[in-house]
């Protein structure tokens, strides 16, 4: 079965600044997906950004953008610029790519990003 | 687009009686639904999964006599919580994705129950 670990409960971050956060999966397979969620106070789950596996290219989506180390099986975070906005938990999520495979998504635990003004 | 929605928002009941709980996708055609649990400061827990017209999977260690879950359309699917107990006060998320190649979950903003 696929875990995934988020090993930073809480991470603060002045406003504007950068800050990373790691997240570790392990899986057997070759395949796969991995998704940062952002889940303000409102609870509502928010897709922040997504990776492919097979793709090498780090995925970036404005201020936010992934190191994607496969082999090490490493998906960190990093927001750049960091807003009050971007205070909320954040979990990294993993789903299977296979064929007739599962949708279902792995979370971890979450890490809780406080922005300080 | 992609906007799934939750009814209700909250919920109170008492203890040994039943809620219900909707989830709809507004805008698309969801043919995987699934629910989740998550308690406070804590991530999400799937509980199951629906197929529209199938009988749902559940995970491990979910007793799918207390949580009943039905995938009736490809916009609908209801959990209900069956002689509710205070233990099962929770946050109550649901989300649906549009199959296929679709890699996305969209979620539901949520249901707060709390029992009496």
């Amino acid at each position: 079965a696929q875990t995934v670990t988020q090993s930073q409960p809480e991470m603060s971050v002045q406003e504007a600044e950068t800050v990373t956060l790691s997240c570790t999966y392990d899986t057997s397979e070759s395949d796969y997906y991995l998704f940062w969620y952002k889940q303000p106070p409102s609870r509502q789950m928010i897709l922040v950004i997504r990776q492919e596996a097979y793709k090498q290219q780090n995925a970036t989506e404005n201020r936010f953008s992934v190191n994607f180390q496969k082999a090490a099986k490493s998906f960190s975070l990093k927001i750049s610029d960091s807003q009050l906005g971007d205070a909320a938990m954040y979990f990294c999520a993993y789903r299977s790519a296979n064929m007739g495979g599962s949708e279902k998504l792995v979370f971890g635990k979450g890490t809780k990003l406080t922005v300080n003004p | 687009g992609a906007v799934v929605s939750q009814h209700p928002s909250w919920v109170i009941c008492k203890s040994g009686t039943s809620v219900k709980i909707e989830c709809r996708s507004l805008d698309f055609q969801a043919t995987t639904m699934f629910w989740y649990r998550q308690f406070p400061k804590q991530s999400l827990m799937l509980m199951a999964t629906s197929n529209e017209g199938s009988k749902a999977t559940y995970e491990q260690g979910v007793e799918k006599d207390k949580f009943l879950i039905n995938h009736a359309s490809l916009t609908l699917s209801t959990l209900t919580v069956t002689s509710a107990h205070p233990e099962d006060s929770s946050f109550y998320i649901c989300s649906a994705t549009m199959g296929g190649r679709a890699l996305e979950q969209y979620f539901g903003p949520g249901t707060r129950l709390t029992v009496t």
